[in-house]
């Protein structure tokens, strides 16, 4: 594909319940990101991936979070025990090596409703 | 730890009216400094970013910014917005830290320009 993409594009969910995320980024990006979009707040940065391994993490809210990314492609988030605060749109993005001066390819994010 | 401030949080112009955006961030070392613009409905995607060289940076879509190294500042500029511009700007700054790029976004300007 020509870009980033992300599914479900929107997910409602029952507190308690665990869900996951999927992100497939650009073809033979190396670098992926996860973001979380809050009204007000911006982005916040949640996990980089470079290939698999995740050299930072340290934008999990919470142990309930959780990434993986599997053969330097896909990546998938999961959220364990939804609460109501995990309502957000949860953004992916990919960039071709990681480096300072690259620009991130956005997806079009997931909307997460915890009810 | 780094951050980044964008000061105006909704901004409302005419048409033809001169647009500056601010952009402050905190890190002493050396950075790059990005612009991002989600129009309606649409993905996030870069406006213009600055790495090297000459500090007045121009974009796509008659935009620009200038880097103040001495202030920490990245303003964005345009001198006669368009109804279309209508969008949520971020400013970014990707740093290297603990051997690591970190990208950290501001909390988004909502630009709504009036025909």
């Amino acid at each position: 594909g020509a870009g980033v993409s992300q599914s479900p594009s929107n997910k409602v969910t029952e507190k308690g319940k665990d869900v996951e995320l999927r992100c497939d980024p650009i073809s033979g990006h190396t670098a992926l990101y996860w973001y979380r979009q809050s009204l007000g707040q911006g982005l916040e940065f949640l996990i980089y991936f470079q290939g698999n391994s995740a050299p930072d993490k340290s934008g999990l809210p919470s142990d309930r979070f959780s990434a993986e990314r599997t053969g330097g492609s896909v990546s998938t988030l999961t959220i364990q025990r939804t609460q109501q605060e995990d309502s957000a749109v949860y953004l992916c993005a990919s960039s071709a090596y990681g480096g300072g001066s690259e620009t991130q390819y956005f997806g079009p994010g997931t909307r997460l409703l915890v009810l | 730890a780094q951050s980044v401030s964008q000061h105006n949080h909704h901004v409302i112009l005419s048409e033809a009216a001169s647009l500056e955006l601010g952009c402050n961030y905190s890190y002493g070392g050396t950075v790059n400094l990005f612009w991002y613009v989600q129009y309606p409905g649409q993905h996030l995607q870069l406006l213009l970013k600055y790495f090297s060289g000459d500090p007045l940076v121009k974009g796509i879509k008659g935009f620009e910014a200038e880097f103040i190294k001495s202030k920490f500042s990245f303003n964005l500029r345009k001198p006669s917005v368009q109804w279309s511009d209508t969008a949520e700007y971020f400013c970014a700054v990707n740093a290297r830290a603990s051997g690591t790029y970190k990208y950290i976004f501001g909390t988004g300007t909502r630009l709504k320009v009036l025909a």
